[in-house]
């Protein structure tokens, strides 16, 4: 099966820095990738849909400006949460959309970043 | 064992008994619907999904119903094991566009050896 991986799996950063989490299509192409946030014992909450050489598409409530995206090839989403702070540790996780296939409804999920903002 | 949808986030059931986990969607206009099964620190693996053309769908071991009437769905483990703990989500999805994945609140499956 379509398998997504997500890199780094766990990251601990101090606060202000910037964390760059990778997403990646490994035997299919993605024209759209999604990312999602969970926090403990609650359900993911999408907070983008990433489109291959174009803007991301955000959710309400999520800022942009934080949380940039980047889907620079169709194997590729990049999330990149600046100035991070203790209320942004979460568990992070994307999942691609297979392009070019009859199914193009399932949504093939990551194994999830781990992010702790000290 | 039976959930009583969102209200209910815990199941406890013996090992090999039957479980069944009941989720309520929110948009009528959903037309996928997708059970997905997350272990701890694990992002979701997909179990089994439903059109809105159907009402019921079997896998192995596992089934899924959908009212649409009711906007209720609901996932059948057969023979419940130890590795089926886990929390399961239904999510819900509208064909075409972005396909945005909407998920409900969770259950988690706690069986009981």
């Amino acid at each position: 099966g379509a398998v997504v991986s997500q890199h780094p799996s766990r990251v601990i950063c101090k606060s202000g820095t910037s964390v760059k989490i990778e997403c990646r299509s490994l035997d299919f192409q993605a024209t759209t990738m999604f990312w999602y946030r969970q926090f403990p014992k609650q359900s993911l909450m999408l907070m983008a849909t990433s489109n291959e050489g174009s803007k991301a598409t955000y959710e309400q409530g999520v800022e942009k400006d934080k949380f940039l995206i980047n889907h620079a090839s169709l194997t590729l989403s990049t999330l990149t949460v600046t100035s991070a702070h203790p209320e942004d540790s979460s568990f992070y996780i994307c999942s691609a959309r297979e392009s070019g296939t009859k199914n193009t409804d399932t949504q093939y999920f990551g194994p999830g970043t781990r992010l702790t903002v000290l | 064992g039976e959930s009583v949808g969102l209200h209910l986030p815990t199941l406890s059931v013996q090992e090999g008994d039957n479980s069944i986990i009941n989720c309520a969607y929110s948009n009528s206009a959903s037309d996928y619907f997708i059970w997905y099964k997350q272990e701890s620190g694990k992002g979701p693996q997909f179990i089994i999904d439903i059109r809105s053309n159907m009402d019921k769908r079997q896998g192995q071991r596992v089934t899924v119903l959908l009212n649409k009437t009711v906007k209720h769905l609901s996932l059948q483990i057969a023979a419940t094991q130890p590795g089926d703990s886990a929390v399961y989500f239904c999510a819900e999805i509208i064909s075409g566009g972005y396909q945005k994945v909407t998920f409900g609140t969770g259950t988690k499956l706690q069986v009981i050896p």
